[in-house]
């Protein structure tokens, strides 16, 4: 089976700086695809970012980008020029491809704060 | 394109009650998935729907749960006998497909209290 681990429950960041998120999973599996999602405080959760395991590059969106290291199953996000707007509840992703149902398999999460 | 809907937003029952959720997924999306959230943790998936067929149910999905999908358009999640151990957000999410279209959109979630 599966399994997902955010090690960092809560982390906080200086507006304007950068923050890494940190990500680690458990699989057999060799093709597969993982997500960043953000859940603002009581707003619904919106896809950060994604990133496809056979694709060495590592993905970025705008101030968004991960590092994937597949032969360690890590899969870190790192925030650059975090903005109050950041403030949220960060889960990370599995997504086994191929299977029946390709549902997300997910972390606990962690909460990142962006402090004025 | 209005984004995943979820009715009601907040539902407030008393133990024993039964208690329907509604998802309405983004038109063109024929994959639709239900989740489970409580406080501190990850949602969890609960089940899965291709078009109208329900294909994959979880463990976490007792006799208590039923989910439908008909003509695959909405679908809807009934607790039967609510117990307080139900409460939590009752997630939604919908997708066009495999590869690329996988990508799974929430919507804003229908959190449950039991009393």
């Amino acid at each position: 089976a599966q399994t997902v681990t955010q090690s960092q429950p809560e982390m906080s960041v200086q507006e304007a700086e950068t923050v890494t998120l940190s990500c680690t999973y458990d699989t057999s599996e060799s093709n597969y695809y993982l997500f960043w999602y953000k859940q603002p405080p009581s707003r619904q959760m919106i896809l950060v970012i994604r990133q496809e395991a056979y694709k060495q590059q590592n993905a970025t969106e705008n101030r968004f980008s991960v590092n994937f290291q597949k032969a360690a199953k890590s899969f870190s996000l790192k925030i650059s020029d975090s903005q109050l707007g950041d403030t949220a509840m960060y889960f990370c992703a599995f997504m086994m491809t191929g299977g029946a149902t390709n549902k997300l398999i997910f972390g606990t999460g962690t909460l990142l704060a962006v402090q004025p | 394109d209005t984004g995943v809907s979820q009715d009601p937003r907040h539902k407030i029952t008393k133990r024993g009650q039964n208690v329907t959720f509604r998802c309405d997924p983004i038109s063109e999306h024929n994959r639709l998935y239900w989740y489970r959230q409580t406080l501190g943790q990850g949602p969890e998936f609960l089940t899965y729907f291709q078009n109208e067929a329900q294909l994959e149910k979880s463990r976490l999905l007792s006799d208590r749960f039923s989910a439908e999908r008909p003509k695959g358009s909405f679908s809807t999640l009934e607790i039967q006998r609510t117990e307080q151990g139900d409460s939590a957000m009752y997630l939604c999410a919908s997708s066009l497909g495999r590869g690329e279209r996988e990508t799974q959109y929430f919507g804003p979630g229908t959190r449950l209290l039991v009393l």
